[in-house]
């Protein structure tokens, strides 16, 4: 079973609400991932962190998403205003200091109506 | 371009059976690590098994094993006496350790259905 708790499991948002997301990464686990995985079971990166660090992010996660790693304190993923668009299953996962995998958490499926 | 292409949408096999699902893979790096991953109707994913570019040896845990043809930048998932419960989407994925803490590269998955 998956170490890696995000919460909340579903979540839903009007057009131009905010939408924020958690996740606790597995213990011990440096390396945090967050994904969007589209209706076409497409992942599309975010941002990953190392430690509390931003390692690194894409475009849209510069303009309408911020995400952070606070220490002792759970990960988020916040869209400012949510676009119909952003209705996907937004996957966090953890990776262990200088292991290649990543462990997933089971998401969270935001839909934006 | 697609770094990770899984060309198979979607396969149906019988229960107990075993079945393949093939993978090939792009990459400029001299060492890589290739990853299978299985996705459940739930939306949870979880890692089933990893080759690492350097071994010759086809990586195997329980039921899973893989076939990698290193010449051919391939990585085919093989699932032995199949199971209902093994009904679900798998995902091949690729990382490139040259490139650090790098994102995965996915393919778009390949959906199996176990038939009892």
């Amino acid at each position: 079973n998956s170490k890696v708790i995000q919460t909340p499991r579903y979540l839903v948002k009007g057009q131009g609400q905010k939408a924020k997301m958690r996740c606790i990464p597995e213990k011990g686990h440096p390396v945090v991932f967050w994904y969007q995985q589209n209706k076409n079971n497409e992942f599309k990166f975010l941002i990953n962190f190392q430690n509390q660090e931003v390692l690194q992010q894409i475009d849209m996660t510069e303009k309408r998403f911020s995400a952070e790693c606070p220490s002792n304190s759970p990960c988020s993923l916040e869209i400012q205003s949510s676009e119909a668009g952003d209705s996907a299953l937004y996957l966090c996962a953890s990776s262990p200091h200088r292991a290649p995998e990543v462990f997933f958490g089971k998401g969270t499926r935001l839909t934006v109506v | 371009a697609q770094k990770v292409t899984q060309t198979q949408t979607s396969i149906s096999v019988m229960e107990k059976t075993t079945v393949t699902m093939d993978c090939v893979y792009e990459t400029q790096d001299s060492s890589y690590f290739l990853f299978w991953y299985k996705q459940t109707a739930s939306g949870e994913i979880v890692f089933l098994i990893r080759q690492d570019s350097y071994k010759k040896e086809n990586a195997t845990v329980g039921h899973y094993s893989l076939n990698f043809q290193k010449p051919k930048s391939s990585i085919g998932l093989i699932i032995t006496a199949t199971q209902i419960e093994d009904s679900a989407v798998y995902f091949c994925a690729m990382r490139e350790q040259n490139t650090g803490y790098q994102n995965f590269y996915f393919g778009k998955g390949t959906s199996l259905t176990v038939i009892p």
